[in-house]
């Protein structure tokens, strides 16, 4: 089975513009997370959607929203960049959300906001 | 808060040693327990889980051992290779009876350097 892809891979914004990343689960998954990882702050939850319903959502402001379509692709978007935004971004995918299973991670996109 | 933290932050060993890369949790509710290895440039790459269950379980060359009395994980690595080198995280989450489980909270993690 392919893993999961991530689109693009490395982005650059300046402060004030918003920004969409994608994600393609691996195919049979339903759950889709996405997790912010920086040096500083490691990895930190953002939200988790199953069924095109978000299930959980971390302490993110709401500059940071994200959708989940029937076919189980997920966007995440952030609205008005900050400098502070700049990170990697995490997606992961499993079977369910409502037990405990591996979650497989992308490659992730890298986010530089200048 | 709940978190999950990790005691060193480097670990330097010999090729061909094994290595040892620990992990304390604070919260007692956990019943699930993953190791993540993270490369430079790339996602987290899963290694091996254990459930609350549980207090050792064994994979290829690796071994996850979990003590809930003192809420102690460890990652053990047996024969460590150049390629072991990494980034090790480990994660916890609880399974929530109808409600799904709580997000993943992962540690700081531990850099693995391998010396030839």
């Amino acid at each position: 089975k392919a893993g999961v892809t991530q689109t693009p891979r490395y982005l650059i914004k300046t402060r004030g513009q918003q920004v969409t990343l994608s994600c393609s689960p691996i195919s049979g998954h339903r759950s889709v997370s996405w997790y912010q990882q920086t040096p500083g702050q490691g990895l930190q939850f953002l939200f988790e959607y199953f069924s095109e319903t978000q299930r959980n959502k971390g302490n993110f402001p709401g500059r940071f929203s994200g959708r989940q379509f029937s076919n189980s692709r997920s966007e995440m978007n952030v609205s008005t960049l900050e400098l502070g935004d700049s990170a990697l971004y995490l997606c992961a995918s499993s079977f369910l959300w409502d037990s405990q299973e591996t979650q497989y991670f992308g490659p992730g996109t890298r986010l530089l906001v200048l | 808060g709940e978190s999950v933290g990790l005691h060193l932050p480097t670990l330097s060993v010999q090729e061909g040693d094994n290595s040892i890369i620990n992990c304390a949790y604070s919260n007692s509710a956990s019943d699930y327990f993953i190791w993540y290895k993270q490369e430079s440039g790339k996602g987290p790459q899963f290694i091996i889980d254990i459930r609350s269950n549980m207090d050792k379980r064994q994979g290829q060359r690796v071994t996850v051992l979990l003590n809930k009395t003192v809420k102690h994980l460890s990652l053990q690595i047996a024969a460590t290779q150049p390629g072991d080198s990494a980034v090790y995280f480990c994660a916890e989450n609880t399974l929530l009876s109808g409600s799904g489980n709580t997000p993943l909270v992962f540690g700081k993690g531990t850099r693995l350097s391998v010396i030839a």
